[in-house]
């Protein structure tokens, strides 16, 4: 069975651009999660999608969006880009959302010059 | 965003040392779980716990479920050099949510 897949796996924009990252979940799970992970820090939840709907958003600010697709597929949007927004961003997919438990993909690593 | 305490930091072994660390929370839990992330990678799951006092093995890998529910411990057991990464706790409590811990990052001393 595939696992959460991610694209693309790297890429470079400089600050004031936009950026689309994609994300695919193990089939048959509907909540899509994104991470926001900084160079040697912690994972920083942004945002979740469950069946089409955002549950839940991070701390982080509005340029920060997304969607859910109808076959559960998710795309995280940045807009304006900043230095700061530089880092390896993750999607996971969970089964059930109370009681699953969440897959990761790889990851897209962002670089904002 | 909130995060929870997880120690040490870092930890810096021999191969064949045993290894603990543990993460704590200021809230309770009914979910708690644990990654390894690899340079690059996405973070891969080890444990999965969900039961107050619960104990689960994976290979070398033994968590807890802390009776108070508000803390989890991570133990591996005769350490290998692909053991490296850095450990992640998570918890959750009921619909919200995952609340990651800050990472305990393991260095094997050759």
């Amino acid at each position: 069975e595939a696992g959460v897949t991610q694209s693309p796996t790297h890429l470079i924009k400089t600050r004031g651009q936009q950026v689309t990252l994609r994300c695919s979940p193990i089939s048959g799970h509907t909540s899509v999660y994104w991470y926001q992970q900084a160079l040697g820090l912690g994972l920083q939840f942004l945002l979740w999608y469950d069946e089409g709907e955002e549950r839940n958003r991070g701390n982080f600010p509005p340029r920060f969006s997304g969607r859910q697709f109808p076959n559960y597929s998710s795309e995280l949007n940045v807009n304006a880009l900043e230095l700061e927004d530089s880092a390896l961003y993750l999607c996971a997919s969970s089964l059930v959302v109370s009681t699953d438990t969440q897959y990761f993909g790889p990851g897209t690593r962002l670089t904002v010059l | 965003g909130q995060q929870l305490n997880q120690s040490p930091q870092s930890m810096f072994i021999q191969e064949g040392e045993d290894v603990s660390m543990n993460c704590t929370s200021s809230s309770i839990f009914n979910t708690w779980l644990w990654y390894k992330q690899d340079p690059g990678e996405g973070p891969v799951l080890l444990i999965a716990l969900y039961k107050a006092g619960e104990l689960t093995s994976n290979g070398r890998l033994t968590a807890q479920f802390g009776i108070t529910r508000k803390d989890s411990f991570l133990n591996i057991s005769a350490s290998i050099p692909s053991d490296v990464g850095i450990y992640f706790c998570a918890g959750r409590l009921g619909n919200e949510k995952l609340t990651f811990g800050t990472g305990t990052r393991l260095t094997i001393i050759p």
